[in-house]
């Protein structure tokens, strides 16, 4: 177990509906990043937030956001779904946001969208 | 376009025998992370690769770094079953924040 919560673990939606994901870190951390695993993609990094503002932002959809709140939990939304956007969506979680520590990650959100 | 390739991209062994997965990626860069991920679970953690000759073992699993080739290697010794599992590398780009970057992963299937 490595500390880092996501719910719900799994999702059934149909196309152009919205979801909202969450992760709760570990706690103690401040980082928080989001990714996506999926067939047709591989794993793809999502974005990061830290303390509360974003940090770094990579191959995230316009249709994507994402948010920290004050209590350190974070939220993925997705809107307007595609059928594409099936996947694993995990979160992972760090101390701080420096590139020399450990990313502890969590067990993830499925989501099928129909 | 930023380029992680692994290979191979599937790796079949012996209990007891050595093999190595490469990892070549295509950007300037002195950081480069190992994970491993079991069916149908998250991803876990290996190794964090911070310079030029960093080498790091945690039991039967040793990764190295030569930035200069832009060639990670992980190096699996007398392999057991318990390492079945899949293997991603990734690269964090120079100047590009927390921008990570991963290789499509190294599916291992250890043979008792």
């Amino acid at each position: 177990d490595s500390g880092v919560t996501q719910t719900p673990k799994h999702l059934i939606t149909a196309t152009g509906q919205r979801v909202t994901l969450r992760c709760s870190p570990r706690s103690g951390d401040l980082s928080v990043y989001w990714y996506q695993q999926s067939l047709d993609q591989g794993l793809q990094f999502l974005i990061q937030y830290y303390n509360g503002e974003e940090r770094a932002k990579g191959n995230i959809l316009e249709r994507f956001s994402a948010q920290q709140f004050p209590d350190l939990h974070s939220e993925l939304n997705l809107s307007s779904l595609e059928l594409g956007d099936s996947a694993l969506y995990f979160c992972a979680s760090s101390a701080r946001q420096t590139y020399q520590e450990t990313q502890y990650f969590g067990p993830g959100t499925r989501l099928l969208v129909l | 376009e930023l380029k992680v390739e692994q290979n191979p991209l599937f790796l079949s062994m012996q209990e007891g025998k050595n093999y190595t997965i490469y990892c070549n990626y295509s950007t300037t860069s002195d950081r480069l992370y190992w994970y491993r991920q079991d069916p149908g679970k998250s991803l876990e953690s290996l190794f964090v690769l911070l310079s030029n000759g960093a080498v790091k073992q945690e039991g039967r699993l040793m990764a190295s770094l030569d930035t200069k080739a832009r060639l990670s290697t992980l190096h699996i010794t007398a392999a057991v079953h318990d390492l079945s599992a899949t293997y991603f590398c990734a690269v964090l780009p120079m100047n590009t924040g927390n921008q990570f970057y991963f290789g499509t992963g190294t599916s291992l299937t250890v043979i008792p």
